[in-house]
């Protein structure tokens, strides 16, 4: 069946340590995928977009991977601050209109 | 920039009760979203616009749900009658993509979160 796989468990690091969140997807060719941020009681809010020929993409302290042989995502916050705790989406866009997101991951960073 | 404004925040009613949710997307946004989200789960797609038109209801409930986007802006989700399962927040969402181009970032709004006892 198809599906997206993010890690279930929190993932709890500590100040100053990069975090690395996975996203594995099965049975998808995504055009391009998304990473957004959702904090408790808000909407989620859009970080970054890499497509499918792409295999790295950048913003400040955040990085993705594209890996469409392993039908894998990696996303990595470098100096990981207590303010990055959130849960963290990741989406397929499979191409038209159709957009599909991941359950997403819990992270904590404690100072 | 404003964002994407929903109405209202939350809501409790009883089982087979009626309930409607509103959103104001960001002007000039062709597209509008609706997704259901359960807690610990990700967003599910209910259904898309594109102006006043649907471009994707496939994981709408039909029997219950309706949506509408009246002249292609502002929209409305409605349930009717209400079951226990549709518990959820409630998020309208709306992006800048227009046909045949590469999709865009979604903004979000804060969701409405439906209790349903």
């Amino acid at each position: 069946s198809q599906k997206i796989e993010q890690n279930s468990e929190a993932l709890n690091i500590q100040e100053g340590k990069t975090a690395t969140l996975t996203c594995n997807y099965t049975n998808y060719s995504p055009a391009y995928l998304q990473w957004y941020r959702q904090d408790p009681g808000r909407g989620p809010v859009f970080l970054l977009l890499i497509r499918e020929n792409e295999k790295e993409k950048r913003k400040e302290r955040l990085k993705v991977t594209f890996d469409t042989t392993l039908k894998q995502s990696l996303f990595h916050i470098t100096a990981s601050q207590p303010a990055d705790s959130a849960t963290y989406l990741c989406a397929l866009h499979l191409g038209g209109f159709k957009t599909i997101f991941g359950a997403g991951t819990r992270l904590f960073v404690k100072a | 920039e404003a964002g994407v404004a929903q109405s209202p925040r939350y809501k409790i009613i009883e089982k087979r009760q009626s309930v409607a949710f509103w959103c104001n997307p960001i002007s000039g946004h062709a597209t509008l979203y609706w997704y259901q989200q359960i807690l610990g789960q990700g967003p599910k797609l209910l259904i898309q616009f594109q102006n006043n038109g649907v471009v994707d209801d496939s994981q709408l409930p039909k029997d219950r749900f309706s949506a509408e986007r009246l002249k292609g802006v502002d929209s409305t989700l409605k349930i009717q009658p209400a079951k226990l399962e549709d518990s959820a927040v409630y998020l309208c969402a709306s992006s800048n993509i227009g046909t045949g181009l590469m999709n865009t970032e979604a903004f979000f709004g804060q969701g409405t979160r439906l209790t349903v006892v």
